[in-house]
């Protein structure tokens, strides 16, 4: 089974800080995205990446950046958190044949406060 | 019009009761489409794909209407462990799938 392992379940930090949120997965797959998920919203897109040190702005990039040096690899990075950044961030991956749609990560539940 | 529209419930079952979600999507050009569940705090999973011939997984079926642009899901005998958030989804292409706010569920005994 695919494997996508986000480093943190819960994170709680200050508004100001510099706050990076890291998943990897370990099937090789081309495609990774980052989702946030807050009630009544549902899951938005913020970022995606379809290859190596490639990135494509989602729905909602504003106050958010990515990182994708390895292909295992796609980084969250909140560059000033703030407290409208509190949420769970769901990190996901999927193959180049989109049929089987994504795997998802178990989720970072994140507090700014 | 949003992309993916589903009801977001909650649909308030007893045990054993038969169910049944419906989801429209507004692209023509939608692909393939999935129904994913969500349990409290946890991450969505894949129930089941959706074929244009309609497929079934023990209890769950699936069924799609390209002329109506909706995709349905029935959940049979419904079980208490069936109560969870039902997200819809469709794929365009190379492009990132499109979620549905989804559906929740909550079957009682």
């Amino acid at each position: 089974d695919v494997k996508v392992t986000q480093s943190s379940r819960y994170l709680v930090k200050r508004t100001g800080e510099k706050v990076f949120l890291e998943c990897v997965q370990d099937m090789d797959h081309e495609n990774m995205f980052w989702y946030r998920q807050d009630p009544g919203l549902g899951l938005r897109l913020i970022y995606f990446s379809y290859d190596v040190k490639m990135k494509e702005k989602g729905d909602i990039p504003e106050g958010y950046s990515v990182s994708r040096e390895k292909k295992e690899r796609f980084s969250l990075i909140l560059e000033s958190a703030s407290t409208n950044q509190t949420s769970m961030y769901l990190c996901a991956s999927m193959g180049s044949v989109s049929n089987y749609g994504y795997t998802f990560g178990s989720g970072t539940r994140l507090t700014v406060v | 019009r949003k992309e993916v529209e589903q009801d977001p419930g909650p649909f308030n079952v007893p045990e054993g009761a038969t169910v049944a979600f419906n989801c429209t999507y507004s692209n023509s050009a939608s692909q393939s489409f999935f129904w994913y569940r969500q349990d409290c705090r946890k991450e969505p999973k894949l129930l089941m794909s959706v074929y244009s011939s309609g497929n079934e997984d023990g209890r769950f079926t699936a069924q799609l209407n390209r002329a109506s642009q909706y995709i349905s899901l029935l959940i049979r005998d419904s079980k208490l462990s069936d109560s969870a958030t039902y997200l819809c989804v469709v794929i365009r292409g190379n492009t990132p799938l499109v979620f549905g706010k989804g559906t929740r569920l909550s079957v009682i005994a």
